[in-house]
């Protein structure tokens, strides 16, 4: 069975730093590519990053030069690094595996809530 | 504002048929496969159709997907009350070179 399992959220100040993490069972995160999706309060979901199995990275506008993604592959588990938070990304960050070659999700996890305020 | 546009909302009757709407450009979903998710009230996404037409294995076949030029469409068939959600399409957009979704559309079954 698959499971992914975010922590790491909470209430943090504007201009903080946060670290979500994603610890997958069922998979291998190394082998398949992964991503960080956000739904903010009452709002759509947002595409925020995804990692290649190759470890090439790519990240939405919003987040480019505040957020990384990165995985531990001997914990078989997904990061994202979060620094120079702002309100807006306050969110629900949902992790999600890469399914095939077309940027389809198949497995999420429930979901770590990140509040941005002071 | 979303790249990949939806109707806010849809609603049917029960057993009826609705179907959902994604409008993107020659960017997105003009070249790229689309896929559908639901998400019903205080849960995580849920892949419905991958490479624009294709299930996962046990959703049902009520769910189809399709895919002309720019344009995507979720159909669903004999609605039930339990597919109540929100409904998002996704594609990779080269211009961003990064995965959109659509707004989201919220189907009510009346």
């Amino acid at each position: 069975e698959v499971q992914l399992v975010e922590s790491g959220g909470g209430l943090i100040q504007p201009g903080g730093s946060l670290r979500l993490s994603c610890a997958a069972s069922g998979i291998t995160v190394s082998r398949d590519y992964m991503s960080w999706v956000r739904q903010a309060p009452g709002k759509g979901l947002e595409w925020v990053s995804l990692i290649y199995a190759s470890g090439t990275t790519y990240y939405a506008d919003s987040v480019k030069g505040r957020f990384t993604i990165s995985r531990d592959n001997y914990e078989n588990t997904l990061y994202l690094q979060m620094n120079s938070l702002r309100a807006e990304d306050a969110a629900v960050y949902y992790c999600a595996r890469g399914m095939g070659r077309n940027w389809s999700f198949d497995y999420w996890g429930q979901g770590t809530l990140v509040t941005v305020s002071s | 504002q979303s790249v990949l546009t939806q109707p806010p909302s849809v609603s049917a009757a029960p057993g009826q048929k609705v179907t959902i709407s994604c409008s993107g450009s020659s960017s997105n979903i003009g070249n790229y496969y689309v896929s559908w998710y639901q998400q019903l009230p205080g849960t995580a996404p849920k892949l419905l159709i991958y490479d624009n037409d294709y299930r996962p294995s046990g959703i049902p076949d009520r769910f189809s997907g399709s895919k002309s030029g720019t344009s995507a469409t979720l159909g669903i068939t004999g609605l039930q009350t339990g597919d109540e959600a929100d409904y998002y399409c996704a594609t990779w957009d080269s211009s961003l070179s990064g995965v959109v979704f659509g707004g989201g559309t919220k189907l009510t079954v009346l």
